[in-house]
């Protein structure tokens, strides 16, 4: 059962490097989604993607980019890292209907922007 | 969209203790209702969850109960164990339609459990 994987688990840059986080989902799901994770801020969401094909900007888009893969994968990119994007970066990917509208999550990727 | 209001903490408990985290939410019409779960150097987990109002969700001892008069979904355990120690999370749909995919959290809730 691997469920939502992330890769790499955790990354140093320094400022102005690029990098790209991979996910993917082995659970057949229409919708995935990229948060990152601060102190004392919950989650924000970065991107989603409703369905393969489609992608949509959530509440902090800026600095990123995102490409949906195909069904199964769904990666975010920095282009030019900033110390700001320090964070823990989570994917999670969801089966859209009625009750099922449960997120799944993988276990993160830890960066550092020095 | 909607809205979620979660209690701060940290909260630290004696092993054994009862535990309640607060969530009250702003929100169209009655969305289901979520509580995740964040075990040290993991990702979030759903511990449980109510689809429509009165609903009691529950799972490892925790439960809440969808109260809509109240506007909230209290998490609650009767006897907290070391290895409840986590931050949790209140959570809904961002929106009450039915094409709504994205959900709101709570900033969390961390929870230290002591011997």
């Amino acid at each position: 059962n691997a469920g939502v994987t992330q890769t790499p688990k955790f990354q140093v840059l320094k400022t102005g490097q690029s990098m790209t986080l991979q996910c993917a989902q082995d659970m057949n799901h229409n919708s995935m989604y990229w948060y990152r994770q601060d102190p004392g801020m919950g989650l924000r969401l970065i991107y989603y993607s409703a369905s393969e094909g489609t992608t949509d900007k959530g509440e902090v888009p800026n600095g990123y980019n995102v490409s949906r893969l195909n069904k199964r994968e769904f990666s975010l990119r920095l282009e030019s890292a900033a110390p700001s994007q320090t964070s823990v970066y989570f994917c999670a990917s969801m089966r859209r209907g009625g009750s099922k509208n449960i997120q799944y999550f993988g276990a993160g990727t830890r960066l550092s922007v020095l | 969209g909607n809205s979620v209001t979660q209690m701060e903490g940290p909260v630290t408990l004696s092993e054994e203790a009862f535990l309640t985290i607060n969530c009250t939410y702003t929100a169209t019409g009655y969305p289901s209702l979520f509580w995740y779960v964040q075990y040290p150097g993991e990702g979030l987990q759903l511990l449980l969850k109510a689809t429509k109002a009165d609903d009691k969700g529950s799972n490892k001892g925790f439960e809440a109960t969808y109260r809509k008069e109240t506007t909230s979904f209290h998490l609650e355990k009767g006897s907290v164990q070391v290895s409840d120690s986590a931050v949790y999370f209140c959570a809904l749909p961002r929106d009450s339609g039915a094409g709504s995919y994205q959900l709101t959290f709570g900033k969390g809730t961390k929870l230290s459990v002591i011997p």
